[in-house]
């Protein structure tokens, strides 16, 4: 199974955009790209998923590079809400999320 | 519409005792998940249903783990004996079926062995 490798943690401005990196240099073609979001004291949630072309939803955009070896969500305006932990999981015909330690985003209000 | 429900959302039990954790999956879905979270990591696998069959339990110690879902809907998952390492949030998910399809988890359940 692929793997992702992101930072430990970052932290953003409160009403500021934040990119949140990912790479995973062993992509194969039919991975897609999943992002989860976990808060503190709940399971983790569904952010945005793609496979070659950028992603937008509600939630968040998701920009992929173009050879697919890394991602980036971005929060457009982060709110203190969006404090948590985020996931970036490739997800092949296998059914199996392979979660690393994500990455632990701090909102300064 | 009312997603993965769990319970209980907390259990603290002596070492040595059986402990059981039980799940109810988004209405439809047929693909239902148990995974392990250990404190400051990242969910891992358990053991995958596909209905009311386990299709990928590998990753479930069977010494003492077990899991059931025997409708096909709602899903159990007991230890038995539990262990001090046992402590750890046990979280259910579920999907409509297909592999890449998004997951969907519940709250999980946050054990503590003494």
């Amino acid at each position: 199974d692929a793997k992702t490798t992101q930072p430990n943690s970052m932290e953003s401005n409160e009403e500021e955009p934040v990119h949140l990196p990912c790479n995973h240099s062993t992509i194969s073609g039919t991975d897609y790209i999943h992002w989860y979001r976990q808060l503190p004291s709940q399971g983790p949630e569904y952010v945005i998923h793609g496979l070659t072309s950028n992603v937008n939803n509600r939630m968040a955009s998701l920009a992929i590079a173009e050879d697919r070896k890394s991602s980036t969500l971005i929060l457009h305006r982060a709110t203190l809400r969006d404090a948590a932990v985020y996931y970036c999981i490739l997800m092949s015909g296998t059914y199996k999320y392979i979660f690393g330690t994500g990455t632990r985003l701090k909102v300064l209000a | 519409e009312a997603g993965v429900v769990q319970s209980p959302r907390y259990k603290i039990i002596e070492k040595k005792q059986p402990v059981a954790f039980w799940c109810n999956p988004i209405s439809g879905h047929n693909t239902l998940y148990w995974y392990l979270q250990n404190l400051g990591q990242g969910p891992e696998l358990l053991i995958r249903y596909e209905n009311e069959e386990a299709v990928d339990d590998s990753q479930l110690p069977k010494d003492r783990f077990s899991a059931e879902r025997l409708k096909g809907v709602d899903s159990t998952l007991k230890i038995q004996p539990a262990e001090l390492g046992d402590s750890a949030v046990y979280l259910c998910a579920s999907s409509l079926g297909q592999p890449t399809d998004t997951q969907y988890f519940g709250p999980g359940t946050r054990l503590t062995v003494l």
